[in-house]
């Protein structure tokens, strides 16, 4: 089955702490992963993906296939970082023609 | 470039009526994907156009249903309405072959 599990709904972390957010996926195959963000009364926008390897924001993020993980992180939370999260994938098959599987989200709440 | 636009922001239904709901993609974009929100989920899959074809669907009953036309913007139709139906409906754009979707505001459905 494909699935993507978010084990936290609400992640509540001080400014200038480290930041965790987890995402655990089932795919059989190759995926792609995606991390997007909505920030307070904005769209749904994507914040990176495996592919790029790139850091947006400070956010990096690996993608673990032997342990199916692909966690967000950044070394310093900032108040502006406060959102909802959502981790993604994307599927390259005959039966999936790139549609997102998301997981339900993680609330980070980054306190003064 | 506005980017993704759905309309209306919000609409209001009773049980048994039918509702449509309009997306316009980004600019460039020639696949469009609809997913359906409810409130504390993350986004599911309903239904992607390409080439004015549903090319890939999810787990959603045939009430839903929808439309791509040559200028590749979207409708979703939804007939004899639950309550469950409720939910934010979110409208994603992107290039054939490229696995980046960029998404809508929405259209917040209340189905009374």
């Amino acid at each position: 089955a494909q699935r993507v599990t978010q084990p936290e709904k609400l992640l509540s972390v001080f400014k200038g702490a480290p930041v965790e957010l987890k995402c655990n996926y089932s795919y059989s195959g190759s995926p792609e992963l995606f991390w997007y963000v909505q920030y307070s009364r904005q769209r749904l926008q994507l914040l990176l993906r495996h592919i790029s390897r790139e850091s947006i924001k400070g956010f990096t993020a690996d993608l673990n296939k032997g342990e199916t993980s692909f966690h967000l992180k950044k070394p310093f939370a900032q108040e502006e970082d406060s959102a909802m999260y959502y981790c993604a994938l994307s599927g390259k098959s005959s039966s999936n023609t790139g549609k997102l599987i998301f997981g339900q989200g993680t609330t980070l709440q980054v306190k003064p | 470039d506005a980017g993704v636009t759905q309309s209306p922001t919000h609409l209001i239904k009773t049980r048994g009526q039918q509702v449509t709901l309009r997306c316009s993609p980004k600019s460039g974009h020639d696949t469009v994907s609809w997913y359906q929100q409810a409130l504390g989920q993350g986004p599911q899959f309903i239904f992607q156009y390409y080439e004015e074809e549903e090319r890939q669907r999810g787990n959603f009953p045939d009430r839903f249903s929808g439309h791509q036309f040559p200028n590749y913007s979207s409708e979703l139709n939804v007939n004899a309405l639950w309550l469950g139906d409720s939910a934010l409906y979110l409208c994603a754009s992107s290039r054939q072959g490229v696995e980046t979707q960029y998404f809508g505001p929405g259209t917040r459905l209340l189905v009374l």
